[in-house]
């Protein structure tokens, strides 16, 4: 049963052009999303967050819209950059009590073309 | 520096061998967790433990041991009953189960041959 969902295996955009990925969840209990980004070998690093009470955050070039009713959160890159290239995954948590586990979806491989 | 430190990088095991991936953080983080990447599988929960003496298991412990005798150490052991132990190995912590932000560490790449 995948609660969190990346239905976008990979993604390619141009240097400059907006990057948009997203993701779905099918627990309501979910509270608090995030966004990872990761590359090759490496552990992955947090990027930004929202909590369920909110519908849009913005930190630079990254905003993470949520959209309960449908159960959809997004993450958008502008402008997109070639070092933006990396796997991202959306993760949520607060479903199961206070245990503080991250639910991760499958992840999605932006490349940015130069 | 504070961070969290998995070691080693790549370890090699042969089949029916039990194997232990340290991971060990100086962050004075209570929770501690262990996930494990496939392909396409995103991250999954392996253990976890929000204190000291106590762990529990996640989605997909058949296979694993833990331990977490000391705030700071939570080390994974890959045991011979686990089927498919080929994989990226990812410890993160806490600062406890409500914080919402973990850290992670920089992931064991684990090889049977």
């Amino acid at each position: 049963d995948q609660q969190v969902k990346q239905n976008s295996p990979s993604l390619s955009v141009q240097e400059g052009r907006i990057s948009i990925l997203n993701c779905d969840y099918t627990n309501s209990m979910f509270d608090y999303f995030l966004w990872y980004k990761k590359y090759p070998a490496e552990g992955p690093t947090f990027l930004i967050s929202i909590s369920s009470i909110k519908d849009k955050n913005e930190d630079g070039r990254f905003t993470v819209f949520l959209n309960k009713s449908a159960k959809h959160l997004s993450l958008h890159i502008v402008p997109s950059q070639p070092g933006d290239s990396a796997v991202y995954f959306c993760a949520a948590s607060g479903s199961s009590g206070n245990t503080g586990k991250l639910i991760f979806g499958q992840g999605t491989t932006l490349q940015v073309k130069p | 520096d504070g961070g969290i430190t998995q070691s080693p990088k790549y370890l090699f095991r042969k089949e029916g061998q039990n194997v232990t991936l340290s991971c060990e953080q100086n962050l004075n983080h209570d929770a501690m967790y262990w996930y494990r990447q496939d392909p396409g599988q995103g991250l999954r929960l392996i253990y976890y433990s929000q204190i000291v003496n106590d762990f529990q298991k996640g989605d997909i412990a058949e296979g694993y041991s833990v331990s977490r005798e000391k705030k700071e150490s939570f080390p994974l052991t890959v045991t011979s009953a686990q089927k498919n132990p080929t994989a990226f190995y990812l410890c993160a912590s806490k600062t406890g189960p409500w914080d919402t932000e973990a850290f992670f560490g920089q992931g064991t790449r684990l090889t049977v041959v």
